[in-house]
């Protein structure tokens, strides 16, 4: 069984601070997708990684996909409160299986005003 | 109404109850999927239906029964359920399976509380 671990799994700073969180496996994913998930409703993809060292930005947040394709990280400049919720990192094996997504726990952030 | 919509958003049963959950897709999207979100595990996927077909059934106990009469909606149906499945039930959706799952297009979910 595949497995993704996520850390760190809780992460409290004040509004202002730059903040990494990681996605760690020791599989190979066809591609990576973080998602944020706020109380009450249900994840919302940010973004998709698909090749090894990719590193793409959404406004203060920047995600990379490591050179192996076995992890990933998400980088938040200047956090602000709306920033606050679940993070979640999916890995795809791809190749024409139907394995879904795996996922991994989640960082449970939030970012103090 | 759009993306996808997820009824009821909470409802509390007991272990000898029957309901149902169902989930309804306006993105047009081929695939359709339920989650089970449990407090500190991962999300664990449980049935994939593509163009009304289940492909995916992950071991998952009989009690909880999938149907899923057009592209657009998929229902979950309930019995004799356990307190163990009280759960966020999450449907989601994507334009195929196309090899990898794609963009997965999440609903609100379900609060499932089993008394």
């Amino acid at each position: 069984t595949q497995l993704l671990e996520q850390s760190p799994q809780f992460l409290s700073i004040q509004e202002g601070e730059n903040l990494t969180v990681y996605c760690n496996s020791s599989s190979v994913f066809s591609s990576l997708q973080w998602y944020r998930q706020e109380p009450g409703e249900g994840p919302v993809l940010l973004v998709t990684v698909v090749t090894g060292g990719e590193v793409k930005k959404l406004k203060r947040l920047t995600f990379q996909f490591g050179d192996a394709r076995k992890d990933s990280s998400l980088h938040i400049t200047a956090a602000q409160p709306g920033d606050t919720g679940l993070y979640l990192c999916a890995g795809e094996r791809g190749g024409g299986g139907a394995d879904g997504l795996t996922f991994g726990k989640g960082t449970h952030l939030i970012i103090q005003p | 109404e759009t993306g996808v919509t997820q009824t009821p958003r909470h409802l509390v049963m007991g272990m000898t109850n029957k309901k149902s959950l169902k989930c309804e897709q306006h993105l047009g999207h081929n695939a359709m999927y339920w989650y089970k979100q449990s407090a500190k595990k991962p999300l664990e996927l449980m049935f994939v239906y593509n163009f009304k077909e289940q492909t995916e059934n992950n071991s998952v106990p009989s009690r909880f029964s999938p149907e899923c009469p057009n592209s657009s909606h998929l229902f979950l149906h309930l019995h004799t359920l356990q307190p163990e499945d009280s759960a966020l039930y999450l449907c989601a959706s994507s334009q195929g399976l196309a090899g990898a799952y794609g963009a997965q297009y999440f609903g609100p979910g379900t609060r499932l509380t089993v008394l």
